[in-house]
């Protein structure tokens, strides 16, 4: 089937370290996106990338990297300079102007 | 599950009864319009959507009503279901290709069984 692939569902982390978060699609889509969600807050746009080896800044960037190598994968890296990295991480992806396609998410949690 | 939505506003309908999810949104550019359903611990998932040449548009058991004067857009869910307790979010972009869409802050509905 088709889809989007967040993995780990659950990931900890100790203060001060960075830490990747994967993100795979199998649609074909050529634009993918990170999306961090806070109880409350909606979902608040961290990346984004068009194309493969390009990709955008967000509203919420800092903190955070990203790459795009290949069409299928957008990790992001939740850097030690992310000051709150504790949330619900959502990747999406989409083809043209139709809507954005979710993974299921990843929740990090750093003490 | 996750803990979204924590302070969220809150729409209880009675199960069978019909439930109505506002969304005000702020772009006056904006012209393509997304429901999404989030259930705990689980990613948004597409409901139905709609474009500013449109006032209405239905799908099954779902309607979303635009109106772009007063940059109003609506869902409406009929015989509402305990299936359908969930957080809803409305999202909306300019219609030109990967634009980021911009989301709302939900609305949780809870049904009562």
């Amino acid at each position: 089937d088709g889809g989007i692939t967040q993995s780990p569902k659950y990931l900890f982390r100790k203060e001060g370290q960075n830490v990747t978060l994967s993100c795979e699609q199998n649609l074909n889509h050529d634009a993918m996106y990170w999306y961090r969600q806070d109880p409350g807050q909606g979902l608040r746009l961290i990346y984004y990338s068009q194309i493969v080896n390009d990709f955008q800044k967000g509203d919420i960037a800092e903190g955070y990297s990203v790459s795009r190598e290949k069409k299928e994968s957008f990790p992001l890296t939740v850097t030690s300079a992310q000051k709150n990295p504790t949330a619900f991480y959502l990747c999406a992806s989409k083809a043209g102007g139709g809507p954005l396609h979710f993974g299921n998410g990843t929740r990090l949690t750093v003490t | 599950g996750e803990s979204v939505g924590l302070h969220l506003p809150t729409l209880s309908v009675q199960e069978g009864d019909n439930s109505i999810i506002n969304c005000a949104y702020s772009n006056s550019a904006s012209d393509y319009f997304i429901w999404y359903k989030q259930e705990s611990g689980k990613g948004p998932q597409f409901i139905i959507d709609i474009r500013s040449n449109m006032d209405k548009r239905q799908g099954q058991r779902v309607t979303v009503l635009l109106n772009k004067t007063v940059k109003h857009l609506s869902l409406q869910i009929a015989a509402t279901q305990p299936g359908d307790s969930a957080v809803y979010f409305c999202a909306e972009t300019p219609y030109s290709g990967n634009t980021p869409l911009v989301f709302g802050k939900g609305t949780r509905l809870s049904v009562i069984a």
